[in-house]
């Protein structure tokens, strides 16, 4: 069985600052694939970034980056300069070939103060 | 190229009644899925497509959910004798290899 915890509910950050959102996950596989999600109230699921578990180098996409640490099963989002855009929830997922599935933490709800 | 499109994008019913949610995967994409999403909650798998292989319906809560995915593309799930707690949003993904799923912007029910 796999599993992707996201202990924080919620968070908040002022604009322009940075935030990390924590994510740990369990799995028995040792090649997959980590993903973070964006819904924002449109309810649009949007692919912020994805980690393939055989790469050490951490995967960044502009202002958002990860750090992996694959001995811990930890996998944070970095948000940098955050924007008031940011504002949405964000889904940690966990991908293996075993089950072909992706399988998701709670999420969790962030909110950019201006 | 166009993303996955659900439809309808919401659906009012009554409670005993059926309905049908439809998906359109992006083009070429092998694999197809079924999430819901209560208030507030995380995703729950219902069911996967891939290719021409028999689905894993692992995740259909109950007899009363099904689904099918016609020609390798268009997907419909249908839930029959709706009950109260089937209101959620359902929401449709697809993708191709291990790129990562698009998903569609989903279907909100309402069950009276």
């Amino acid at each position: 069985a796999q599993t992707v915890t996201q202990s924080q509910p919620e968070m908040s950050v002022q604009e322009a600052e940075t935030v990390t959102l924590s994510c740990t996950y369990d799995t028995s596989e040792n090649n997959y694939y980590l993903f973070w999600y964006k819904q924002p109230p449109s309810r649009q699921m949007i692919l912020v970034i994805r980690q393939e578990a055989y790469k050490q180098q951490n995967a960044t996409e502009n202002r958002f980056s990860v750090n992996f640490q694959k001995a811990a099963k930890s996998f944070s989002l970095k948000i940098s300069d955050s924007q008031l855009g940011d504002t949405a929830m964000y889904f940690c997922g966990l991908y293996t070939g075993a089950n072909s599935k992706l399988t998701f933490g709670k999420g969790i709800t962030l909110s950019v103060r201006p | 190229g166009a993303g996955v499109s659900q439809s309808p994008s919401n659906k009012v019913t009554e409670k005993g009644k059926d309905v049908e949610l439809r998906c359109d995967p992006i083009s070429g994409h092998t694999a197809l899925y079924w999430y819901r999403q209560s208030l507030g909650q995380g995703l729950e798998f219902l069911i996967y497509f891939q290719g021409n292989s028999a689905p894993d319906k692992s995740g259909l809560p109950s007899d009363r959910f099904s689904a099918e995915r016609t020609g390798g593309s268009v997907s419909t799930l249908t839930i029959q004798r709706t009950q109260q707690e089937d209101s959620a949003v359902y929401l449709c993904a697809s993708s191709l290899d291990l790129e990562g799923q698009y998903f569609g912007p989903g279907t909100r029910l309402t069950v009276l």
